[in-house]
C-alpha cells in the first residue's frame, strides 16, 4: 500500500512564526502535491514538484515555499505564518507517466492553526 | 473563477436508495476526470474516473458518467450504504502534460441514513 505521511496532524502556531510541514511517501513516487482544503473551497494547489529540487507553482502559492531535496520528501514551509493560513493541509504523490499519473495518493493532513 | 464546481454541498439519502453526486467544469480542454472520497480526519482517496473519450466508467457499486456536451459528470452509488457517508470531491486534469495537476471541485458532504 502506497503510504504518505505527514510530520503532524495538529500544529499550533503563532503569526509570524516560520512554519515548516513535512511530507513523506514510500512509493518511489515522481510528483508531489502541497494542497489547502478550506469549508466551500475545496482542495487548492499550492505548489507541487514533478522531480528532486523542481517545483512549479500552484493556483495559491503567495506566503508560501516549498523544498525537495530528496524524492521521497516535500517540505512546505510558511515563511512568515498569518491568521488566513489557519487551514487544513494535504500532501498528496504520484507516478509520473500513464493514466494513473491523475490518481494522487494522500496524507491525513495537518491542521494548521495560526493564533 | 472556479473551472470546476460541485453546487451541491450536501444530499441525504436513505440507505439502499442511489445517491447521485454532480459536477460542473467549464474547461473544455479537460481531458480526465476523478472523483475522490474523503473521511473526517484522514486524506482523500481515488475513487473512480473517467477518460473524456468515454461516457461511462463502472466500478462495483459507482458509476461516473460524463456529459461532454453540457460539461458535466455525475457520481452514481447504488445501493447507498451508511459506510458511503463522506465528503466527495470531483477533479479534472488540465491536459498539460506529466504533471498531474488536477483542479478539483468545493466537495458534496454525503449522508446516508441507515
Amino acid at each position: 500500500d502506497v503510504k504518505v505521511t505527514q510530520s503532524s496532524r495538529y500544529l499550533v502556531k503563532r503569526t509570524g512564526e516560520k512554519v515548516f510541514l513535512e511530507c513523506v511517501q514510500d512509493m518511489d513516487h515522481e510528483n508531489m502535491f502541497w494542497y489547502r482544503q478550506d469549508p466551500g473551497l475545496g482542495l487548492r494547489l499550492i505548489y507541487f514538484s514533478y522531480d528532486v529540487k523542481m517545483k512549479e507553482k500552484g493556483d495559491i502559492p503567495e506566503g508560501y515555499s516549498v523544498s525537495r531535496e530528496k524524492k521521497e520528501r516535500f517540505s512546505l514551509i510558511l515563511e512568515s505564518a498569518s491568521t488566513n493560513q489557519t487551514s487544513m493541509y494535504l500532501c498528496a504523490s504520484s507516478i509520473l507517466t500513464g493514466t494513473r499519473i491523475y490518481e494522487q495518493y494522500f496524507g491525513p493532513g495537518t491542521r494548521l492553526t495560526v493564533t | 473563477d472556479q473551472q470546476v464546481k460541485q453546487n451541491s454541498p450536501s444530499l441525504s439519502v436513505q440507505e439502499g436508495r442511489i445517491s447521485i453526486l454532480n459536477c460542473d467544469y467549464t474547461n473544455s480542454m479537460f481531458d480526465y476526470f476523478l472523483w475522490y472520497k474523503k473521511y473526517p480526519a484522514e486524506g482523500p482517496t481515488f475513487l473512480i474516473s473517467i477518460s473524456s473519450i468515454k461516457d461511462k466508467n463502472e466500478d462495483g457499486r459507482f458509476t461516473v458518467f460524463l456529459n461532454k456536451s453540457a460539461k458535466h459528470l455525475s457520481l452514481h452509488i447504488v445501493p447507498s450504504q451508511p459506510g458511503d457517508s463522506a465528503v466527495y470531491f470531483c477533479a479534472a486534469s488540465e491536459g498539460s502534460g506529466n504533471t498531474g495537476k488536477l483542479i478539483f471541485g468545493q466537495g458534496t458532504t454525503l449522508q446516508v441514513k441507515p
